[in-house]
C-alpha cells in the first residue's frame, strides 16, 4: 500500500521567512502533484512533476523531485500572507490500472506579519 | 470555477435521510472520482470511473451509492449514514489514464457534509 508523508503537518512561519516542506513516499513512482487548498476551497493544481529531477518554480514557491530519495521538496521563499493555506502532495500509483493519486495529510501553512 | 461543479455547498441530514450529491464537469474528461476529506486525515479515495463503468471501490460502505450516467455527471446517493459520516466530500476528474498523469486532477469546491 503507497503511503504518502508529509512534514510538518502545521508550520507557522514569519513574512519574509524561508522554509521546506518534506513529501516522502513508499513506492516507486515517478509522478507527483502538489495542490493548495484554501480554507473553505476546492484543491487547485501547483505544480506536475513528472521526473526525477524534475524541478517547477512559481512565485515564491519551487518544487522538486527526488525519485531514488523518493521525496519531494516544496520550497518557499520570503513568505507573505497571501501563501498561508493548506499544501498536499499527492503521488500517482504507477502500474495500476487505474490512474489514481494518493495524498498526503497536508501542512498547514500559516504566515505571520 | 474550476470546471467541476459540486452541488449542494453545504448538507445537513438525518440518520434516516436519503439524499444526492451531484458533481458535474465540461472539461472533456473521461474519468471521475470521489474523495472524502476528514479531519486529521488524509484525503481518502472512494470511488473511481473510467467511461462511465466503476474501476474502483475502496472498501466504501454500501450507505454510499454511486452513479455515473455519462461522462460528465457523478452522483453519490446518501441513505442511513453515520455522524462519523460527516466530512467535505470532494469531486475530481481527470483525462484517461493515458493522459492523466500530466495534468493530475481538477477537483470540485466540495460538499460540507454533516450528519445530525
Amino acid at each position: 500500500e503507497l503511503k504518502v508523508e508529509q512534514n510538518p503537518l502545521f508550520l507557522s512561519m514569519q513574512e519574509g521567512k524561508n522554509y521546506t516542506i518534506y513529501c516522502n513516499y513508499s513506492t516507486t513512482s515517478d509522478r507527483l502533484y502538489w495542490y493548495r487548498q484554501d480554507p473553505g476551497k476546492s484543491l487547485e493544481s501547483l505544480f506536475v512533476l513528472l521526473s526525477n529531477g524534475a524541478v517547477k518554480q512559481e512565485g515564491r514557491l519551487m518544487a522538486s523531485l527526488d525519485t531514488k530519495a523518493r521525496l519531494s521538496t516544496l520550497h518557499i521563499t520570503a513568505a507573505v500572507h497571501d501563501l498561508s493555506a493548506t499544501y498536499f502532495c499527492a503521488v500517482d500509483e504507477s502500474g495500476g490500472s487505474n490512474y489514481k493519486l494518493t495524498f498526503g495529510k497536508g501542512t498547514l501553512l500559516t504566515v505571520n506579519p | 470555477e474550476t470546471g467541476v461543479t459540486q452541488t449542494p455547498r453545504h448538507l445537513v441530514m438525518g440518520m434516516t435521510n436519503k439524499k444526492s450529491l451531484k458533481c458535474e464537469q465540461h472539461l472533456g474528461h473521461n474519468a471521475m472520482y470521489w474523495y472524502k476529506q476528514s479531519a486529521k486525515k488524509p484525503l481518502e479515495l472512494m470511488f473511481v470511473y473510467n467511461f462511465k463503468e466503476q474501476t474502483e471501490n475502496n472498501s466504501v460502505p454500501s450507505r454510499f451509492s454511486p452513479e455515473c450516467p455519462n461522462s460528465s455527471h457523478l452522483f453519490l446517493h446518501l441513505h442511513t449514514l453515520q455522524p462519523e459520516d460527516s466530512a467535505l466530500y470532494l469531486c475530481a476528474s481527470s483525462q484517461d489514464r493515458s493522459r492523466a498523469f500530466s495534468y493530475g486532477y481538477t477537483f470540485g469546491s466540495g460538499t460540507r457534509l454533516t450528519v445530525v
